[in-house]
């Protein structure tokens, strides 16, 4: 079953243009992961944010967390085509056995 | 060496038929992962060996059998398969079974005709 929903489920933007994908889920987590998964391939981690954690960078890629409102975003900035894919969340909870229960994902195209 | 690797790419299989997947990883990671993957579907898990031992096992119906042989090696045997079993099956390991990311194979893209 899935924990995430993901918002948009679909995204397409130009080159040079910042794409943000949103995240919520239902139950307290221990951390929430972001994957980038290219068509037909196996899933890439991004990052790991923790759940004592606000905010997460690595290089183009910015995570936010507020686990009051149960939502994380991805930002990526100045995209490039390369960057097309699509984009899974992933939560880690105890409730759920510590598997990692992931959202829908959101198909991101970004057009040179 | 951050790399999963699985094998075949790629199988082609009749529903009389017997296979197997496999996948291995060499960063001492502790857990191993089986996800099976629809179209335009996030991954399920399948199956969760932690420290060679599964632990999890999400109502798999039984003519998928996982096997660990060691902490290096996971093997997902199939057998009497059916065509809605056709997907991408993808490996995946990390160095716990708990709060760790998981490091994902390039999958086996599996057609059951």
């Amino acid at each position: 079953s899935q924990q995430g929903e993901e918002d948009p489920q679909a995204l397409s933007i130009q080159e040079g243009e910042n794409a943000t994908m949103n995240c919520s889920y239902k139950t307290s987590i221990n951390n929430l992961q972001w994957y980038r998964q290219n068509s037909g391939r196996g899933l890439v981690h991004l990052i790991l944010i923790r759940s004592n954690e606000r905010e997460k960078h690595s290089g183009r890629l910015r995570v936010t967390l507020d686990t009051s409102k149960k939502s994380s975003s991805l930002l990526i900035t100045a995209s490039r085509a390369a960057d097309t894919a699509s984009y899974f969340c992933a939560t880690d909870s105890s409730s759920a056995g510590n598997m990692l229960t992931f959202g829908g994902g959101t198909r991101l195209m970004v057009k040179p | 060496d951050t790399e999963v690797t699985q094998t075949p790419k790629h199988l082609v299989m009749g529903m009389t038929n017997k296979k197997s997947l496999k996948c291995e990883q060499h960063m001492g990671h502790r857990a191993m992962y089986w996800y099976k993957q629809k179209a335009k579907k996030p991954p399920e898990l399948m199956f969760v060996y932690s420290y060679e031992k599964l632990s999890i096992n999400e109502s798999v119906p039984s003519r998928f059998s996982p096997e660990c042989p060691n902490s290096s090696l996971l093997n997902l045997h199939l057998h009497a398969l059916q065509p809605e079993d056709s997907a991408l099956y993808l490996c995946a390991s990390s160095f716990d079974r708990v709060s760790y990311e998981q490091y994902f194979g390039p999958g086996t893209r599996l057609t059951v005709t």
